[in-house]
């Protein structure tokens, strides 16, 4: 069925340090796929999406890569700040006008 | 410029009664979707409206309803509240209908129901 999860629910890093946050999804007909920042108290902001044609997408300090030989999305966030602290939240377009949610990552940056 | 706008922020109930969570989005998009978000569930779609007239189905459905009353309003209904339902409930906005783009997404309402 459609999951898509993710290997650590908890990342703890320093600040200026580089972070990767991983991503496993399921459904090999998925074609896009996008990352989302949850701050606590708030509704989610969209940070980065990448299209099934693309291996890597470059944004502000982010970068997305996607591996479809093994179906696993990773965040890279470069030169990590203490705002950056939030859950992350990897997510899938199967089709069907919808996008199917992880779990979430915690990334904990400590000044 | 408010973006999406849920009501209320904060409900508590008791199981049997029924309320309604308001979203008004100002951004004139297509499309509007109301999600769950429970600890360690991530968010799960419950209903979602391509465009104004039009209403679906998403992943968990049963114990609610919904209206899209015009392009700007979507709202969702819990005719008869259980403990089940105790979550964060999200509206979001996106401009297409095929599941891609950005989703824009309102500052939550938590209920809980005792």
């Amino acid at each position: 069925g459609e999951n898509v999860g993710l290997h650590l629910p908890t990342l703890s890093v320093q600040e200026g340090d580089n972070s990767i946050i991983n991503c496993a999804y399921s459904n090999s007909a998925s074609d896009y796929f996008i990352w989302y920042k949850q701050e606590s108290g708030k509704g989610p902001q969209f940070i980065i999406d990448i299209r099934s044609n693309m291996d890597k997408r470059q944004g502000q300090r982010v970068t997305v890569l996607l591996n479809k030989t093994v179906k696993h999305l990773s965040l890279q966030i470069a030169a990590t700040q203490p705002g950056d602290s939030a859950v992350y939240f990897c997510a899938e377009n199967p089709g069907f006008q919808k996008l199917v949610f992880g779990t979430g990552t915690r990334l904990l940056v400590s000044p | 410029n408010a973006g999406v706008t849920q009501t209320p922020k904060f409900q508590v109930l008791k199981t049997g009664q029924s309320m309604t969570l308001q979203c008004a989005q100002d951004m004139n998009h297509n499309s509007m979707y109301w999600y769950r978000q429970d600890p360690g569930m991530g968010l799960r779609l419950i209903y979602y409206s391509a465009s104004e007239g039009t209403t679906d189905k998403g992943e968990v459905p049963n114990g609610y309803n919904v209206s899209r009353l015009n392009k700007r309003e979507f709202s969702l209904r819990l005719e008869s509240a259980a403990p089940s339902q105790t979550s964060v409930y999200f509206c979001a906005t996106t401009q297409t209908s095929g599941g891609t783009g950005e989703l824009f997404f309102g500052e939550g309402s938590r209920l809980t129901v005792l």
